[in-house]
């Protein structure tokens, strides 16, 4: 079985640019997270989709991240305009129904903001 | 909001030696998972644990959900061992709460 893959591995961007991360869950999982990692810290989440809809965004910074899962499988993750404060790692996890189920990682986006 | 709280933060340990590490979490939960972070950052599920005890070959897990702890136990260490350890709970309400780790360093 596939895991829940990733691309790019790695981004280097100057502050201001866009930057937009891709991940693909395991097939048949219902539920897609996007967690910020920062050097040092545990992963923190920002957005829990379920199918293609929202539920749970707070940890967003709605004013310059954005996310979509479109047909309730992919999805991408945008940043936009990026600070020096996102350089971190982007992991995608998904789980089968929901967080009270287990949650498999993918192997994240490294990004640095220069 | 929930607080989980992991220890100890650090630990070097020799080849072949045990190690316990302590999760606590200060409410109830739903669900709780130890992965281990390897050196090129990817988190490996070790266990899927909410209660009771569960054992993968060196390792083993404990949860004590009415006390609020979770013990990751991991027996005749290798190098392989290195890296950092997380619990994440999952407490309602769509929130996945991670720890801050317990960084392993296991020396040959």
């Amino acid at each position: 079985e596939a895991g829940v893959a990733q691309s790019p591995r790695y981004k280097i961007i100057e502050k201001r640019q866009s930057v937009a991360f891709w991940c693909n869950p395991i097939s048949g999982h219902a539920t897609l997270y996007w967690y910020q990692q920062i050097l040092g810290q545990g992963p923190k989440l920002l957005i829990q989709f379920q199918n293609n809809g929202v539920v749970d965004d707070s940890q967003l910074p709605k004013d310059r991240f954005s996310a979509e899962r479109l047909k309730g499988v992919d999805s991408t993750l945008k940043i936009q305009p990026a600070k020096l404060e996102d350089s971190a790692v982007y992991l995608c996890a998904s789980s089968a129904i929901g967080p009270s189920y287990e949650q498999y990682f993918g192997p994240g986006t490294r990004l640095t903001v220069t | 909001g929930i607080q989980v709280e992991q220890s100890p933060p650090d630990l070097i340990l020799q080849e072949g030696a045990n190690s316990t590490l302590r999760c606590n979490f200060s409410d109830s939960v739903n669900n709780l998972q130890w992965f281990h972070q390897n050196p090129w950052g990817q988190l490996i599920n070790l266990f899927y644990i909410p209660s009771g005890t569960k054992q993968n070959g060196r390792l083993s897990a404990t949860t004590v959900a009415t006390e609020r702890y979770s013990l990751l136990y991991i027996s005749s260490s290798q190098t392989t061992d290195s890296g950092v350890y997380f619990c994440a709970v999952y407490t309602g309400g769509f929130k996945t709460i991670f720890g801050a780790g317990t960084r392993l360093f296991v020396k040959a």
